[in-house]
């Protein structure tokens, strides 16, 4: 089992519509999770980052987590074309060692967003 | 804030040619940075863990003899891509962590592209 796991989609929304992005971990202690954005060619923008449980909205962007599910989402609102790109989950993995703190990604969803 | 240089963005070398990446946290300190590869449609895959001041962590299957790194100081880290040859193009990505955050989010440099010939 991958121990960050998104759909690869592609997931294509028409524009306005709300586009939901899923994310599922296999480590029960890790305790931070981020959404990154990211255009082709480009390098990954941090977009949300999420703690505890439940909801954190920020703008058109709304991260949702589940810890006892091991879920973290990431929706929407209002999707433009511009928001075409793909996402990626990530991960914290717990303290301890000489490679502290570092992030794991899923694979990412492709979002395409069309007028 | 939180800004992370990468140069060179683009770099086009010979077989059996060095090359070196510099990544540099231009407005905070990071004590640990991180260098990605990607290569095309696939995820960012995580080579080593760049320490200021100590020897890199290599992930599993990385060789540490050809991905030479070096952290000198808060506010730069190296990647040498020794002797490249046409397997190692891909996009190669630094992040860093600003040590006077608690949150854990790492940012990214632009990436540099390597295409070996």
């Amino acid at each position: 089992q991958k121990e960050v796991e998104q759909n690869s989609g592609p997931l294509s929304v028409p524009e306005g519509a709300i586009a939901s992005l899923n994310c599922t971990y296999s480590d029960r202690v890790s305790q931070s999770f981020f959404w990154y954005r990211q255009y082709s060619g480009k390098s990954p923008e941090l977009i949300m980052s999420i703690y505890s449980n439940g909801d954190k909205e920020d703008g058109r962007f709304t991260a949702q987590l589940n810890k006892a599910s091991q879920y973290v989402s990431l929706l929407i609102r209002d999707s433009q074309p511009s928001d075409s790109a793909t996402y990626l989950c990530a991960v914290k993995v717990g303290a301890g060692g000489t490679s502290y703190g570092k992030l794991t990604f899923g694979q990412g969803t492709i979002l395409t967003v069309h007028p | 804030g939180a800004v992370v240089s990468q140069h060179p963005s683009r770099v086009i070398c010979k077989s059996g040619t060095s090359v070196k990446i510099e990544c540099r946290s231009l407005d905070f300190q990071a004590t640990t940075m991180f260098w990605y590869r990607q290569f095309p449609k696939q995820s960012l895959m995580l080579m080593a863990t760049s320490n200021e001041g100590s020897k890199a962590t290599y992930e599993q299957g990385v060789e540490k003899d050809k991905f030479l790194i070096n952290h000198a100081s808060l506010t730069l880290s190296t990647l040498t891509v020794t002797s490249a040859h046409p397997e190692d193009s891909s996009f190669y990505i630094c992040s860093a962590r600003d040590r006077g955050r608690t949150t854990g989010e790492l940012f990214f440099g632009e990436g540099s592209r390597l295409t070996v010939l």
